[in-house]
Order: structure tokens, then sequence, then C-alpha cells
């Protein structure tokens, strides 16, 4: 079975704090992404990641395929940022055609 | 504009009753997917299709059926509905199956079943 591991699970934080999410796995993968639920439940996309680091806007993503490890931080956090963060292995020739999931992060950031 | 919808958005249901769960895309993708999300557990992938006429299992494939006769829809039938399969569901699609592709979610649908 292919483990998909978040933590924290719940986070709250005050608003400018620096936040960081971690997400391992167990499986060798290409690529690894990184969701964003709304409070409302809409879920999309924030990153597609297969090296190194990516950054839009105040998130950043980074992962070490070897390490099986990748890293979700926020800058400057703010109350708009408060979401379920879910990482997600993607279809692989390591993985087959399925996704798997970790079971999310609850971010709660405090004004 | 490009979108993944899906109907209905909430529905409350008796066990036993036969339900369709409607989805569709308008971006031409071709890798389609439902997934439910219970709390605790996260999302789980129920069934997946690759293509037209190409459908597989995902992990909890157990009580629910699919079809993929057109590109653009999706459906996920529930021949036999059970209050374990009351959760939120959500469908997906991507231009392909793979690693390097965003994975477009509808809005959900919250399913009961009684």
């Amino acid at each position: 079975k292919n483990e998909v591991e978040q933590s924290p699970q719940n986070l709250t934080a005050q608003e400018g704090e620096f936040i960081t999410i971690n997400c391992s796995y167990s499986v060798g993968i290409s690529a690894l992404h990184w969701l964003q639920q709304h409070p409302g439940g809409g879920i999309v996309s924030l990153f597609m990641l297969s090296s190194g680091k990516k950054k839009h806007g105040r998130l950043i993503a980074t992962i070490n395929i070897q390490e099986k490890h990748s890293s979700l931080h926020i800058t400057a956090s703010h109350p708009r940022d408060s979401a379920v963060y879910i990482c997600a292995v993607p279809p692989s020739h390591y993985t087959g055609n399925q996704f798997y999931f970790g079971t999310g992060t609850s971010l709660t950031v405090i004004p | 504009e490009a979108q993944v919808t899906q109907n209905p958005r909430y529905l409350i249901t008796v066990t036993g009753k036969k339900l369709t769960v409607t989805c569709s895309q308008n971006m031409n993708h071709e890798y389609m997917s439902w997934y439910r999300q219970d709390p605790g557990l996260g999302l789980r992938q129920i069934y997946y299709s690759m293509n037209v006429e190409v459908t597989d299992k995902g992990d909890v494939p157990e009580g629910y059926k699919v079809s993929r006769k057109e590109k653009r829809n999706f459906p996920l039938i529930l021949e036999s509905p059970s209050p374990n399969q009351t959760s939120l569901y959500f469908c997906a699609s991507s231009l392909r199956g793979g690693a390097y592709y965003e994975q477009y979610f509808g809005p959900g649908t919250r399913l009961t079943v009684t």
C-alpha cells in the first residue's frame, strides 16, 4: 500500500508567522502535488514539483525525491491562508495510474 | 470558462435507492477520476478513467460503478446506496494521466444515505 503522511494534522498560527507543512511518502515517485481545500470545500492545485523548489507568491514548495519528503511553506501568513492543505502522489510508473493523498493539514491563521 | 461540474451538489437519499452523480468537463481532458473524502481518511480514489471506454478501480471501488462513453462525462453510479457511502464526493480531470498534469476538481457532492 502506498503511504502518504502529512504533519502536522492541525496547525494554528498568528498572522505573519512562517508556516511549514510536511509530507513524506513510502514509494518512489516522479513528482508530487500540493492541493488547497478552501473552507467552502473547493479544491485547487497549488504546485506540481519533481525536484528542487517552486514559489508562487508567499507559498513555497520544496521536494527531495531521494529522501521521499516534501514541504510546503507559507511566508507572512494571513487569515485568508486558512484552509486544508493536501499533498498527493500522482500516477507514475512507480504507483500505477492512481492518485494517493495525505490526510491533509488544517491551517487556521488568527488575525 | 474551463471547469468541472458535478450534479447534484447535495443529496439525501435512503438505503437501496439507486442514484447517479454526474460529472462533466469542458477541457477535452483524457483523465477523469472520482474521489470520496471522509474525516480522518482524506481523499481516496474510487474509480478513474484514462480515456473514453477505459475505466479502472481505485482504492475503494466497492458499491460504485462508472462509465465513460463520452470524453466529457464520467458519471458515478451507486446501484444500492448504503449509509457507509455517506461522504463528500469529488470528480476531477486532467489533460492526461501522469505525474505532471494538473488536476481540476469539481465543486463536490455531499451525499447522505439514511
